[in-house]
């Protein structure tokens, strides 16, 4: 089964809006990332935060972690039309595996 | 430097063929990983290595073989390929982990395999 999940599945919000993903898993954690792919393409490694961090910012994202929900949120401010990709989130549990959840699609209409 | 290369970019199989997908990279890495990605599914863990000579089973290994004789390369083996491996492989590398661990994953460009 799948360790973490995503939620919206698909997004769609007009340039300039904010963009928030939400990312859900079952079982403890050492850190969770997030990773971006563009289509057709493979994916590229946007941020991450560790198990005793709450708050993680980088540019115009914005990550939040909730280990008693186990949960994270990434925010997108000021969204751009190049902002359109599929966004993972990808847990740790031990330090040789990566689990990804099922990504959410974001549509960043001009 | 090139990062991450798989090698072909695309195949089609007939069922009961066999093929292998070369992952190479140059950044001197110890771990190596293989995923498959399907619609819906994100992406699964086939095969990973930590280390030369070392391989070890992820979420989704049966009908795959890996290899990894060498430390910049991590083989992925199809024996005898199937429709349901009908998908998008990629190879991810990274850096063992270390006292500013950051466990980020270097993506390869992805194999678009069909199996018919």
């Amino acid at each position: 089964s799948q360790q973490g999940e995503e939620d919206p599945q698909a997004l769609s919000i007009q340039e300039g809006e904010n963009a928030t993903m939400n990312c859900s898993y079952k079982t403890s954690i050492n850190n969770l990332q997030w990773y971006r792919q563009n289509s057709g393409r493979g994916l590229v490694h946007l941020i991450l935060i560790r198990s005793n961090e709450r708050e993680k910012h980088s540019g115009r994202l914005r990550v939040t972690l909730d280990t008693s929900k186990k949960s994270s949120s990434l925010l997108i401010t000021a969204s751009r039309a190049a902002d359109t990709a599929s966004y993972f989130c990808a847990t740790v549990t031990s330090y040789d595996k990566v689990i990804f959840g099922p990504g959410t699609s974001l549509s960043v209409i001009p | 430097n090139a990062g991450v290369t798989q090698t072909p970019k695309f195949r089609v199989l007939k069922t009961g063929q066999s093929m292998t997908l070369l992952c190479a990279q140059d950044m001197n890495h110890e771990y190596m990983y293989w995923y498959r990605q399907d619609p819906g599914m994100g992406l699964r863990l086939i095969h990973y290595s930590v280390g030369e000579g070392t391989t070890a089973k992820g979420e989704v290994p049966d009908g795959y073989n890996v290899s990894r004789l060498k430390k910049q390369n991590f083989l992925l083996g199809l024996e005898s390929a199937a429709p349901s491996q009908t998908s998008v492989y990629f190879c991810a590398s990274r850096k063992k982990r270390d006292l500013v661990a950051t466990y980020e994953q270097y993506f390869g460009p992805g194999t678009r395999l069909t199996v018919t």
